[in-house]
C-alpha cells in the first residue's frame, strides 16, 4: 500500500510567495526525505529529517515532522520560477536497504 | 561528472521483446536500486542490490531480472515485454546498507514505451 500521500496534488502560486506541501504516512519510520523532480528528469534529494527531529532547515527549505500525526510539511520560502517541479516525500520504514516508499507527489507551479 | 547514469534514455519496443536498461554509479556506493514510475508519477521500489546480493523484490514479475556485474553497475533485464511495462524506470544508489540515514541518488530515468 502507498506510504506517503502528498497534499495538495497541485499548487500554483506567484513568484515570491511561500509554498507549503504536506505529506502523510501510515507506518512508523526511521526518516522522511523530500525529493524534487523536474519535468522529464530524475529525482534530486532535497532534505532528510530523522524521526527524532521536529524541524530542519536548508536554505529556503523548511521541513517539519510530526511523528504523532505521521505527517510532514515542506515549506519553500520566497519561491522562484526555477522551483517549478514535482515534490515527493519518501519514507524509509526499515533499513536503508529496503528502498524508499514514495508518495504521488505535489506538482508545484510558480507563476512569474 | 554524472553520479548515476542510465542508458538508454528512451526505449521504444514491441510487445514480446526482451530489453535491458543499464545503470552505473561512480559514487562508490554499496547499494543500488531500481524504481518504476507509472503514468501517474507514482514511484515504486522494484529491487535493491548490495554486494551482488539481491536484498528485496517488491512483487515484481519474474520477467524482470536485475543483473549486477560489479558494485558500480546494476542492469535491469526485462523479458517478454508487456504493454503495462511502459513507464519510467529509475536507478538509484546509496552508500551504506541497512542504514536508515542514507540519501539515495537517482539517475535521470529511462522512458520505456511498449507498443
Amino acid at each position: 500500500s502507498q506510504q506517503g500521500e502528498e497534499d495538495p496534488q497541485a499548487l500554483s502560486i506567484q513568484e515570491g510567495e511561500n509554498a507549503t506541501m504536506n505529506c502523510s504516512y501510515k507506518t512508523s519510520i526511521n526518516n522522511l526525505q523530500w525529493y524534487r523532480q523536474n519535468s522529464g528528469r530524475g529525482l534530486v534529494h532535497l532534505i532528510l529529517i530523522r524521526s527524532n527531529e521536529r524541524e530542519k532547515h536548508s536554505g529556503r527549505l523548511r521541513v517539519t515532522l510530526d511523528t504523532s500525526k505521521k505527517s510532514s510539511s515542506l515549506l519553500i520560502t520566497a519561491s522562484r520560477a526555477a522551483d517549478t517541479a514535482s515534490y515527493f516525500c519518501a519514507t524509509d520504514g526499515g533499513g536503508g536497504a529496503d528502498g524508499l516508499t514514495f508518495g504521488k507527489g505535489t506538482h508545484l507551479i510558480i507563476q512569474p | 561528472d554524472t553520479a548515476v547514469s542510465q542508458t538508454p534514455k528512451y526505449l521504444v519496443t514491441q510487445m514480446g521483446n526482451d530489453k535491458s536498461i543499464k545503470c552505473e554509479q561512480n559514487l562508490g556506493h554499496d547499494t543500488m536500486y531500481w524504481y518504476k514510475q507509472d503514468s501517474k508519477k507514482f514511484l515504486k521500489i522494484m529491487f535493491s542490490y548490495n554486494n551482488k546480493e539481491l536484498i528485496i523484490n517488491e512483487t515484481v514479475p519474474n520477467r524482470f531480472s536485475p543483473k549486477s556485474p560489479d558494485k558500480a553497475h546494476l542492469n535491469l533485464h526485462i523479458n517478454s515485454l508487456e504493454l503495462g511495462d511502459s513507464a519510467v524506470y529509475f536507478c538509484a544508489s546509496s552508500l551504506i546498507r541497512d542504514s536508515p540515514w542514507e540519501t539515495q541518488y537517482f539517475g535521470p530515468g529511462t522512458r520505456l514505451l511498449v507498443l
